[in-house]
């Protein structure tokens, strides 16, 4: 079976940094997503990593090694507005669909 | 960006019903879209993926008979829930898989998704 591991629940102080790791043991691997989703809401796209290393999009990062199973998702400069569960999903080759983790929910405290 | 509509966005039925679920990829076309479930505090959970011109993959678990989907053109695909149950309600979520000129190698976009009650 598929497994990705993922912290269930994270807090941190508005204007901090926080990194949310995901580690995955999967059948295949085509790349990883990032997902942001707000309670009640559809998820948002936020990144997709299919080689080793860091990719910066503005406050956020999205870090992968592959060889390990590894990947962390960084937020800098912390908003109220992050507070939301994280998703991590490894593609898988086969006709491209996602596995899901748990999420993390990530309250931002003032 | 890319856009995923589904409509409706929320419906209530009575047990035995049938609702049917469409997900739409207005700017971009989709030949692989997903159809997602979710419970309260719970993550994504694949139950089928659909592409266009063919019969839909389904998951395991995932009643084929009781969970209809229909991938009739390249930004359409609709999830019929056949006979629902008051266990069948849940949040229902699509995404349409896209690779974009000068976008990310590959990702996928979801619709906003749509809650059904079966009382």
């Amino acid at each position: 079976g598929q497994n990705i591991d993922q912290p269930t629940e994270m807090t941190a102080t508005e204007g901090a940094i926080v990194q949310i790791n995901c580690t995955y043991q999967t059948s295949g691997f085509n790349g990883l997503f990032w997902y942001q989703q707000h309670a009640g809401e559809a998820p948002t796209f936020l990144s997709y990593n299919v080689l080793d290393g860091l990719e910066e999009k503005g406050r956020f990062s999205s870090f992968l090694s592959r060889s390990k199973g590894y990947s962390y998702l960084l937020l800098k400069e912390l908003q109220m507005k992050d507070s939301a569960s994280y998703l991590c999903a490894v593609q898988l080759p086969n006709a491209g669909k996602s596995t899901f983790g748990d999420g993390t929910t990530l309250t931002v405290k003032p | 960006g890319a856009v995923v509509s589904q409509h409706p966005s929320w419906v209530i039925c009575k047990s035995g019903t049938s609702v049917k679920i469409e997900c739409r990829s207005l700017d971009f076309q989709a030949t692989t879209m997903f159809w997602y479930r979710q419970f309260p505090k719970q993550s994504l959970m694949l139950m089928a993926t659909s592409n266009e011109g063919s019969k839909a993959t389904y998951e395991q678990g995932v009643e084929k008979d009781k969970f209809l989907i229909n991938h009739a053109s390249l930004t359409l695909s609709t999830l019929t829930v056949t006979s629902a149950h008051p266990e069948d309600s849940s949040f229902y979520i699509c995404s349409a898989r896209a690779v974009m000129a000068g976008g990310p190698q590959e990702t996928q976009y979801f619709g906003p998704g749509t809650r059904l009650l079966v009382l």
